[in-house]
């Protein structure tokens, strides 16, 4: 079955750093999604992408996040000055078509020092 | 602004019982899925749920959705250590997804 796959599995960078989170979909999905789940907490909406560009994000992505599809397979997630809250399980998640389900990777686990 | 609250937030149990997790909210959805994810794992997909008064069944698992489609149900049958886990419903809001806030269960042995 096709999977979401998500790399790396585990980042450690220090505060201020830039990451890069990258993702590569299930190939035949046009619908792409970042969410993050903080230890033990709910799952939280971060932006969905759609036709190369954001259809909505949510309060947290603000402009030091950033997303973009730069060679039409992979879809990456840029935090350009990392923050100790940033600190979470990132999740990259994709759909063949509106309404239909998510399909999501394993996740890649940022930890901010 | 469209939320989906779950009930119980924890629930920790012992083998063989059965129990119910609810998703509720004020707002109708065309659709419902139920996830579940393990420690360290994306969440899995369980099942949609579509029409409203609908009850789907997998193995174990029973499934509704509300007749009016604002609220759901997961129902397991002599629960499992291997059921263990957080349940997580979700439904499409505008361009994004919707997640419930979850019941983390525990089925003890």
């Amino acid at each position: 079955e096709p999977e979401v796959t998500q790399t790396p599995s585990h980042q450690v960078t220090q505060m201020g750093q830039e990451v890069i989170l990258r993702c590569v979909p299930i190939s035949n999905h046009l619908y792409f999604y970042w969410y993050r789940q903080i230890l033990g907490q709910k799952v939280e909406f971060l932006v969905s992408f759609y036709n190369n560009e954001i259809s909505e994000k949510s309060e947290i992505f603000d402009d030091q996040f950033s997303v973009e599809r730069p060679d039409g397979s992979n879809f990456t997630l840029k935090i350009r000055s990392t923050k100790l809250e940033d600190s979470a399980m990132y999740f990259c998640a994709t759909q063949g078509s509106y309404n239909s389900p998510l399909h999501f990777g394993n996740g890649t686990r940022l930890t901010v020092t | 602004t469209q939320l989906l609250e779950q009930s119980p937030q924890f629930l920790s149990i012992q083998e063989g019982e059965n129990l119910t997790v609810y998703c509720n909210s004020s707002s109708v959805f065309s659709s419902l899925q139920w996830y579940r994810q393990e420690p360290g794992e994306g969440p899995v997909l369980l099942v949609t749920v579509v029409t409203g008064g609908e009850v789907k069944k997998l193995k174990r698992l029973t499934f509704q959705f509300g007749d009016a489609r604002k609220d759901s149900s997961l129902h397991i049958t002599a629960a499992q250590p291997g059921d263990t886990g957080l349940y997580l419903c979700a439904a499409q809001g505008t361009y994004k997804y919707i997640f419930g806030t979850g019941t983390r269960l525990k089925v003890l042995a």
